[in-house]
Formats: structure tokens, sequence, C-alpha cells
């Protein structure tokens, strides 16, 4: 079945450091990526949408100059946290979409990768 | 406006008891599609089911069972016979132009 690869798993960083998170497609091309944050006993809850070749849709409320998103390829999206801060611990999880099948985007399947958990002293 | 509400916080059930996790939703869409994850603690998403707007027949996978009524949008999930390994975070989610609006969860505990 389709993968996504998220790497690292895990991160901790001192306090002003910038850290890059990568979501890759390992058998699809994947033309979208979604980028979710989740603070402890939270929803996951939607940062950006990522197309390829594009500049990314951020979210009401999500800070585009603190989280860079790059989709230079149909299977390879990156999240960079920069300057980060003790606020921005927490569990990042990418998604990606496969190409639009037969109905619509609402009918491509969504696939996940196993999020990153983001610790910053 | 998109909306998924799980109004229970957190379930704590004994084994092999069966439990009910309620999923209500909100779209002005007609057609649409909603899921149920699992989180288990290493904090991976666990895919459960998939159902399109157009198809309310329930559905029945092992000790598993949803039960979509577009009348009330609601789309519950229930486990049968739980079991410990059952204990885990699960969402319900909505699928809007393409990304998903997730409820706020619903944690169970399942105790031996």
């Amino acid at each position: 079945g389709a993968v996504v690869s998220q790497h690292p798993s895990r991160v901790i960083c001192k306090s002003g450091t910038s850290v890059k998170i990568e979501c890759r497609s390992l058998d699809f091309q994947a033309t979208t990526m979604f980028w979710y944050r989740q603070f402890p006993k939270q929803s996951l809850m939607l940062m950006a949408t990522s197309n390829e070749g594009s500049k990314a849709t951020y979210e009401q409320g999500v800070e585009k100059d603190k989280f860079l998103i790059n989709h230079a390829s149909l299977t390879l999206s990156t999240l960079t946290v920069t300057s980060a801060h003790p606020e921005d611990s927490s569990f990042y999880i990418c998604s990606a979409r496969e190409m639009a099948q037969a109905g619509g985007l609402g009918n491509s399947p969504l696939h996940f990768g196993n999020g990153t958990r983001l610790t910053v002293t | 406006a998109q909306k998924v509400t799980q109004a229970q916080t957190e379930i704590s059930v004994v084994e092999k008891e069966d439990v009910t996790l309620d999923c209500v939703y909100e779209t002005r869409d007609t057609t649409y599609y909603l899921f149920w994850y699992k989180q288990p603690p290493s904090g991976e998403l666990v895919f459960l089911i998939r159902r399109n707007s157009f198809d309310e027949q329930n559905e029945i996978s092992g000790r598993y069972s949803w039960n979509f009524q577009k009348s009330t949008s609601s789309f519950n999930f229930t486990i049968t016979a739980s079991q410990v390994v059952d204990s885990a975070v699960y969402f319900c989610a909505l699928k809007y132009t393409g990304k998903l609006i997730f409820g706020q969860g619903t944690t169970l505990q399942v105790k031996p």
C-alpha cells in the first residue's frame, strides 16, 4: 500500500534554532501535501496545504514566515520551523494526497506520515 | 461551515464491553467523505474507514461497525467486545476541498 515517510520521528532542538521536517511519498506521486500540528491531548489542526511547484496555502493564524513549506517535487515536501521556541513544541504530521482519481479530489486517497515530535528546549 | 464534533472527550470501559463513539458533522456540501482514524500512544494515525455521502449503508469489519445517518448528520463508531489494545484516541474527520477536518477526538481506555 501507499506509504508516506516522515523524518525525523523525534527531534529536540534549542530555542532559536531551525528544524526541518521531511515528508516523502514513497510509491506514489503527491501533487498536494498537508501539514498538521497536534498539541498534547488536542486534535490535529491543519497548518497549511502544500502544492508541488507553487506556494503553500496557510490556514488562518499560521505564520508563513515561521513555518516555511517547500514542495519542490511530486514526492517531497518539507516544513521548516524557523527560530523555534518552546511553544512550537508539538507533534507535526504530514499527509500526502495521491494524484486525482476519477470522482475528483474528494476521491483521492490521503496517506499520513508517522509524525514528528518536536521538543524545543 | 465545515465542522466535526466528538462530544465524548474520554470513555472508560472494561474489557469485553461494547462501546460507541459519537461523531456529528456539519457541511453544506452534498458530496463529502467521512473518516475514522485511530491514534495509539505512539502517535501515528491508523486509517479505519472512509464513507462517502451517497453510501448510507452501515458497515461492519470484525469487531468494528459504523452507523452513518445523514438525517442526523452522524457517523458513529461501535467497538464490540472491546479489548485493551483498543485503547487509543479516535478521531472522526470530514474531507472538505481535499483536506481533512478533524473532530476533537475521543480517548478510549479499555481496562482489563
